[in-house]
Parts: structure tokens; C-alpha cells; sequence
């Protein structure tokens, strides 16, 4: 079962930023949070990820709350083409082995 | 630097028929994972491989389902025989072991049962 529960859909303004949200209630002390986007008929490709603290790389911010129940994914100036689908995933660790977790994530629609 | 590669990109056969699925990743990559991804849904882990080691295969179909990563490079995914069911997208990803575990994804194999 997916540890994370996202909106199914959201719109966004070209030029603004797109602020996605991910709840993960169940999180457990060691489990790292990833985000991923696939545009379609593409693979997943890979965002950002973090544990406690918020990240930054060149391409979004990623913002956990304090009680780590909670994440934002930021996409400061969305263009046409960050329209996908956003996966906020919980890395699991179990039997010396990790395992992305996805849920159905949050189809973005960058609006012109 | 090239990515994980994935062949055929698409697949249409028959009920009953065999298929397979190659996957190269990215060199260097000791982690290989083989995913299942159906319309409208997140990829759902198939197996994991540790170099030639298939150490998490909890998800696969054993019955029907078949996997092998021989030298511990490339991998093929082998379903036979295929049902109306199989029709979905199969990605190959990849990562580098040894704690960094970040996945990187080819562009998936689209099967069309008929």
C-alpha cells in the first residue's frame, strides 16, 4: 500500500510557481522522501529527496515539515513543460533491501 | 552519459504467446529494478537485482513471470504465456548500490495483449 496521499490533479499558471503537496502520516524515522515526475509515455524521472531537512537542486525546492508527516514539492517558475504527473514517494527500507513505494500521484497542468 | 536503455518499446501479441523484455542501464549501476506499471497507477516493484543476485523478487508472478540478470549488466523480463491482463508498461530502472539508492528509469516497454 502507498505511505503517501497526494492530489489527484492541479493547475498552474505559466511563470508562477507550482507548490505540490504530499502527505505521509506514516513515515518512519529513516525513510527518506523522493520526488519523481513522468511525462507521458516517458519513465519517471527523478526530482529531488530529502530526510529532514529542505532541499534545493536546479530543478524545485522540496520543503518537510517538522514532524516529517508532510512534504511540498516547489517548482518556482512552472513552464509547459513541467506538465506531469508529480510521485511523492516513500523509500522503505525492510530485509536489507530499499523499495519506492508510489502512490498515483498528481497530475500538474501548466496553463499558458 | 547514456541512460537506462529499454527494448522493444512496444509489444503487441497475442494471448498465450511469449514475450520478452531487454534492459540495459547505466553503466556502472549495480541495482536493477524491474517495474509494473498499469494505466492510471504508480510503477509497482517486480524484482530487484543486487549485481546477478535477484534479492527481492516478493512481487513477481512466478507462474508466468520470469527474470534473469546474467553478468550482472543487462536483464531480461520474460512473461509466458502472456494474458490479456500483462497489457501494461514495463520500466527497467537502475541506481549505483551501496546507499545511493536514487532510481534512474528508462522509457518503459508498452505490451498490448490482444
Amino acid at each position: 500500500d502507498a505511505k503517501t496521499t497526494q492530489p489527484p490533479s492541479m493547475d498552474c499558471a505559466e511563470g508562477r510557481a507550482a507548490n505540490l503537496p504530499c502527505n505521509h502520516s506514516t513515515i518512519s524515522g529513516n525513510e527518506y522522501v523522493y520526488w519523481y515526475r513522468q511525462i507521458h509515455s516517458q519513465g519517471p524521472q527523478y526530482i529531488i529527496h530529502g530526510l529532514k531537512n529542505n532541499e534545493t537542486n536546479e530543478m524545485a525546492s522540496l520543503i518537510i515539515t517538522e514532524d516529517r508527516k508532510s512534504s511540498t514539492l516547489i517548482l518556482p517558475h512552472a513552464t509547459l513543460r513541467d506538465t506531469a504527473v508529480y510521485y511523492c514517494i516513500v523509500r522503505v527500507e525492510g530485509s536489507g533491501t530499499y523499495k519506492y513505494i508510489f502512490g498515483t500521484g498528481t497530475r500538474l497542468k501548466v496553463l499558458a | 552519459e547514456a541512460g537506462v536503455v529499454q527494448s522493444p518499446r512496444y509489444k503487441i501479441i497475442e494471448k498465450k504467446q511469449p514475450v520478452a523484455f531487454w534492459c540495459n542501464p547505466i553503466s556502472g549501476h549495480n541495482t536493477l529494478y524491474w517495474y509494473l506499471q498499469n494505466l492510471g497507477q504508480g510503477p509497482e516493484l517486480l524484482i530487484r537485482y543486487e549485481n546477478e543476485e535477484a534479492v527481492d523478487d516478493s512481487q513477481l508472478p512466478k507462474d508466468r513471470f520470469s527474470a534473469e540478470r546474467l553478468k550482472g549488466v543487462d536483464s531480461t523480463l520474460k512473461i509466458q504465456p502472456a494474458e490479456l491482463g500483462d497489457s501494461a508498461v514495463y520500466l527497467c530502472a537502475s541506481s549505483q548500490g551501496w546507499g545511493q539508492e536514487t532510481q534512474y528509469f528508462g522509457p518503459g516497454t508498452r505490451l498490448l495483449v490482444l
